[in-house]
């Protein structure tokens, strides 16, 4: 059973880098059949997809898709050793505190979520 | 960006009533549209992939319909546990995107 686990800092100062992690069990990040993704959810509203990667075993190289409405503030990037997801976003605002979640995307769904991480971003 | 619109946002059911959720999408998405369930404070579940393809362990209560732009998630038999957010989600394109959501209300 894939297990997804997020992780990193609950709160964030604006204009900083907010980092979290997201730890995989139960299978392989770099198993070249899912993409890895992270999703976010602000308080009471609906859920936004931030980008995934697709890493391949093969090639031992991960290719990234962005939204393009966060794509210049977000880096998603894996760490085969500790089976580990990552983002990045920079330079945050109050607009981006909400519920990070990691999952695994199989086309064409979303089919294991971690539990979700809040992030708040004030100062 | 594909958007997708909702309705209704909110529903108050009573048990064994049959929901019917709709979803509509800015343009054409053939039948790349997925169903989710979101239980208070919980991870989103996927119901259903391809409109109408069921998931397996997901009750058989559920059930999706439609192609092009006009989707429809359908509850026969509502239950208790039912109570949750649903949304819709495309991925014929990127970015990816998300329904609004719909609330359902358990009387």
């Amino acid at each position: 059973q894939v297990q997804l686990q997020e992780s990193g800092p609950g709160l964030v100062k604006p204009s900083q880098t907010l980092s979290l992690t997201c730890t995989v069990s139960g299978g392989s990040i770099s198993s070249g059949d899912y993409y890895w993704s992270w999703i976010r959810q602000h308080p009471g509203k609906g859920l936004q997809w931030i980008g995934y990667i697709y890493y391949s075993g093969y090639t031992y190289s991960g290719r990234t898709y962005y939204n393009p409405s966060l794509e210049s503030r977000v880096t998603i990037s894996v760490d085969t050793s500790k089976n580990q997801l990552s983002l990045r976003l920079t330079s945050v605002t109050a607009a981006d505190t909400a519920l990070y979640y990691c999952a695994r995307y199989q086309p064409p769904g979303f089919d294991y979520w971690g539990q979700g991480t809040l992030v708040t971003v004030s100062s | 960006e594909i958007l997708l619109t909702q309705s209704p946002d909110f529903q108050s059911v009573t048990p064994k009533e049959k929901v019917t959720i709709t979803c509509r999408a800015s343009q054409s998405i053939d039948s790349s549209l997925h169903w989710y369930q979101q239980k208070p404070d919980q991870s989103p579940k996927l119901l259903i992939k391809y409109a109408s393809l069921s998931i397996s362990g997901v009750p058989s209560r559920f059930s999706g319909s439609g192609s092009g732009t006009d989707f429809t998630l359908t509850i026969n038999g509502l239950e208790a546990e039912d109570a949750a957010a649903y949304y819709c989600h495309q991925s014929s394109s990127l970015p990816q995107t998300f329904g609004q959501g719909t609330k359902l209300e358990i009387k």
